[in-house]
C-alpha cells in the first residue's frame, strides 16, 4: 500500500531564506507525485506535479521539487521564502496503474511559517 | 477562473442526526472526488465518482455515506446517522479525466462538527 510521509509538522523561516518541505512516499512502483498548497480558508490548490520526464520539476510562485527514486523522495524547495508562502503543504502521490482512478493519498501536511 | 464551491463551510449537528455536504464542481468536469481530514491527521480518500456512479472507495466510505449527483451541477455528500468521529474537515475535488496524472481541484471544504 502506498503511504506518505512528511518530516516535520511545521517549519518556521525567515523571509529570503531556503525553505526546504520533506516528503517521502512508499511504494511498490513509482507512483505520480504532487505537492498542494493550503491557504487559511480556501481549498487545496496544485502547486507542481511529477510523472514522467525530467525529474526536477517547477511549480507556481517560485516553488520546484526533485523526484529522487533512490531516496524515495520528492522535497520541495523554494530559493528565497516571501511572506505572502505562508501556508500548509500536502505531499500526495497516486497510483499510475491503468485503473486507477486518480485518488489521491496525502501526507500530514506541513505548516510553513515565514517570518519577517 | 472556475473553481469548486461547497457549502456550508461550517456544519454542526448532533450525534445521530443526517447531514449533507454539498459540492458544486468546475462545469466542464466528469470526475468527481471526496477526502476528509480528521484534526491532525491526513488528508484521506473517501470516494470517487463518475458517470453517476461510485468508480472508488475507501474502507472509510462504508454504508452510513452515499453520493449523489441530484443535478447537472451538484456533488453531495450524505451521511446517514453521524458519530463524533465523523468530525472533520470534508473536501469535495474534481477533474477533467480520472487518471492519475490530472490536476485535481478542491474546494475550501465543509468543517462537520458532531456533537
Amino acid at each position: 500500500a502506498q503511504s506518505v510521509t512528511q518530516l516535520g509538522s511545521h517549519v518556521s523561516v525567515s523571509e529570503g531564506a531556503l525553505v526546504l518541505l520533506r516528503c517521502n512516499y512508499s511504494s511498490s512502483v513509482p507512483p505520480y507525485l504532487f505537492w498542494y498548497v493550503q491557504y487559511p480558508n480556501q481549498g487545496l490548490q496544485l502547486l507542481l506535479k511529477y510523472t514522467t520526464g525530467a525529474t526536477l520539476v517547477k511549480g507556481i510562485n517560485g516553488f520546484e521539487a526533485e523526484f529522487k527514486k533512490s531516496e524515495t523522495s520528492f522535497h520541495l524547495t523554494k530559493p528565497s521564502a516571501h511572506m505572502s508562502d505562508a501556508a500548509e503543504y500536502f505531499c500526495a502521490v497516486s497510483d499510475p496503474g491503468g485503473g486507477s482512478q486518480g485518488n489521491l493519498i496525502f501526507g500530514k501536511g506541513t505548516k510553513l511559517s515565514v517570518k519577517p | 477562473e472556475p473553481e469548486v464551491t461547497q457549502t456550508p463551510s461550517h456544519q454542526v449537528t448532533q450525534m445521530g442526526q443526517e447531514v449533507i455536504l454539498r459540492c458544486v464542481p468546475i462545469s466542464n468536469h466528469l470526475y468527481f472526488y471526496w477526502y476528509r481530514q480528521i484534526l491532525g491527521q491526513k488528508v484521506e480518500f473517501l470516494v470517487s465518482f463518475y458517470n453517476n456512479e461510485i468508480s472508488e472507495k475507501s474502507e472509510i466510505f462504508d454504508d452510513q455515506f452515499s453520493v449523489e449527483r441530484p443535478d447537472g451541477s451538484n456533488f453531495t455528500l450524505k451521511i446517514r446517522s453521524t458519530k463524533l468521529e465523523d468530525s472533520a474537515m470534508y473536501f469535495c475535488a474534481s477533474s477533467t479525466q480520472g487518471a492519475s496524472h490530472y490536476e485535481q481541484y478542491f474546494g475550501p471544504g465543509t468543517r462537520l462538527t458532531v456533537t
